[in-house]
């Protein structure tokens, strides 16, 4: 089926600096999504995005938190500076149309801040 | 709030033998059901999606949706050991996008 790639799978970064978790959506998708796993929870929505812009995002979506996807290539979720209750898998998932179509996720980046 | 329970937490099932799972939604406008598994260290694989009561099936998989008992289920027709992962139960709501998930259930199917 589809895929989606996420880049790193796993990183270990120091409390306060930045990280930027890289995600190759399935090529004709219009809908690009950000989810967040802490261990031993459910997954959490955090962001959506269409046409260069954030439709909706959650509590969880901090200031720290930003996303973008520059001229058609990854899209990407920042963090800066990073705490250590971000420490979570991060899904990334896309879709070709809103609402009431299937989100091919990607394999995750597993994300420690120590 | 959608709040999304998956029962049971963990099963085990022998091959061949059918194996039922369970997902309550607190929301009753929600239209959207879809199940995904994943295998560990692994991305979701998104299995059979369900808009109306009644069944869907694709292949071995089959869901079923009562909404009047804000229920939806999935059954493993003949599950073999490649099929012991977890399995995610996602809901949204009418007209919107963002999916709420169940924790998961931690299928263990035996040779």
């Amino acid at each position: 089926g589809p895929k989606v790639l996420q880049i790193p799978s796993h990183q270990i970064i120091d409390m306060g600096q930045m990280v930027t978790l890289n995600c190759d959506p399935v090529s004709n998708h219009l809908y690009f999504y950000w989810y967040k796993q802490i261990l031993g929870q459910q997954m959490e929505f955090l962001v959506n995005f269409y046409n260069g812009k954030v439709m909706e995002k959650s509590k969880l979506f901090k200031d720290q938190f930003s996303v973008e996807r520059p001229d058609g290539s990854y899209f990407t979720l920042k963090i800066q500076p990073t705490a250590l209750e971000d420490s979570a898998v991060y899904f990334c998932a896309s879709s070709p149309q809103y609402s009431g179509n299937t989100l091919y996720f990607g394999e995750g980046s597993r994300l420690i801040v120590v | 709030q959608q709040k999304v329970q998956q029962s049971p937490e963990s099963l085990t099932v022998s091959e061949g033998a059918m194996a039922s799972l369970n997902c309550t939604f607190s929301d009753g406008t929600s239209n959207n059901f879809r199940w995904y598994r994943q295998h560990s260290a692994k991305g979701l694989e998104v299995l059979v999606s369900i808009f109306s009561d009644g069944e869907k099936e694709e292949g071995r998989f089959t869901a079923h949706l009562n909404r009047a008992n804000l229920h939806v289920s999935l059954h493993i027709r003949e599950p073999q050991p490649s099929d012991s992962a977890v399995y995610l139960c996602a809901v949204s709501l009418q007209g919107a996008d963002r999916l709420t998930f169940g924790k998961g259930t931690q299928l263990i199917i035996q040779p």
